[in-house]
């Protein structure tokens, strides 16, 4: 059973434009969602990350936009560059009163490439 | 500052053997996250420990263990490998379970 669903799969935009990436989830439990990002044979960094209390959050060129009751969030990347050609993940977690936390559920990626 | 650091960077075994994967996490961080990621695929969590106790699981057999020390390194123990086994493995740290995680390079296990 995926949790969360990304869309799309793969997403070729032209330099300055703008990707968005998009992601649902199931469970309203959730209350940590961040964003990945991957080159090949490297492990995934932290880009953004958002908690259900914004519905909106800004990182340089990096946006997320959240929309708790439908569930749903979203990447964009502003004046993209072919830099940023990579893979993105997003993951959400659920938290635990006693100060643990379950582990990320990722999404299956976008492979995004920015075309010069 | 010195990133999460995982070894070795490269593994090759063959079916049925066992193997040992090693994390060391920022310096600062009391957590250490596991994941497993197929190739194609996001990563799939494995293991969490704080303060050397495990604090999740995921949906893993027990062929698959771990341990955190006292220095908050950790270990992930891999036994009876199957050829499903390979993947790149994630190590992932953090100050607490419920802060960012941080991931390290990881380490590419192919079972043969």
């Amino acid at each position: 059973q995926q949790q969360v669903k990304q869309s799309p799969q793969s997403l070729i935009v032209q330099k300055g434009g703008i990707p968005i990436i998009n992601c649902a989830y199931e469970n309203t439990a959730f209350d940590y969602f961040p964003w990945y990002q991957q080159f090949p044979g490297k492990g995934p960094a932290l880009l953004i990350a958002i908690r259900p209390d914004v519905s909106e959050k800004k990182e340089g060129r990096f946006t997320i936009s959240f929309n708790k009751s439908a569930k749903q969030f979203s990447l964009h990347i502003m004046d993209s560059q072919p830099g940023d050609s990579a893979t993105y993940f997003c993951a959400a977690r659920q938290s635990h009163s006693g100060g643990g936390a379950d582990g990320l559920t990722f999404g299956k990626g976008t492979h995004l490439i920015i075309q010069p | 500052d010195a990133g999460v650091t995982q070894s070795p960077t490269h593994l090759i075994k063959t079916r049925g053997q066992q193997v040992t994967l090693r994390c060391s996490p920022i310096s600062g961080h009391k957590s250490v996250s596991w994941y497993q990621q197929v190739l194609g695929q996001g990563p799939q969590f494995i293991f969490q420990y704080y303060e050397k106790e495990e604090r999740g699981r995921g949906n893993f057999p027990d062929r698959f263990s771990a341990r955190q020390f006292p220095n908050y390194s950790s270990e992930l123990n891999v036994n009876a490998l199957l050829l499903g086994d390979s993947a790149l493995y994630l190590c992932a740290s953090s100050f607490s379970g419920a802060n960012e995680q941080f991931f390290g390079p990881g380490t590419r296990l192919t079972v043969l």
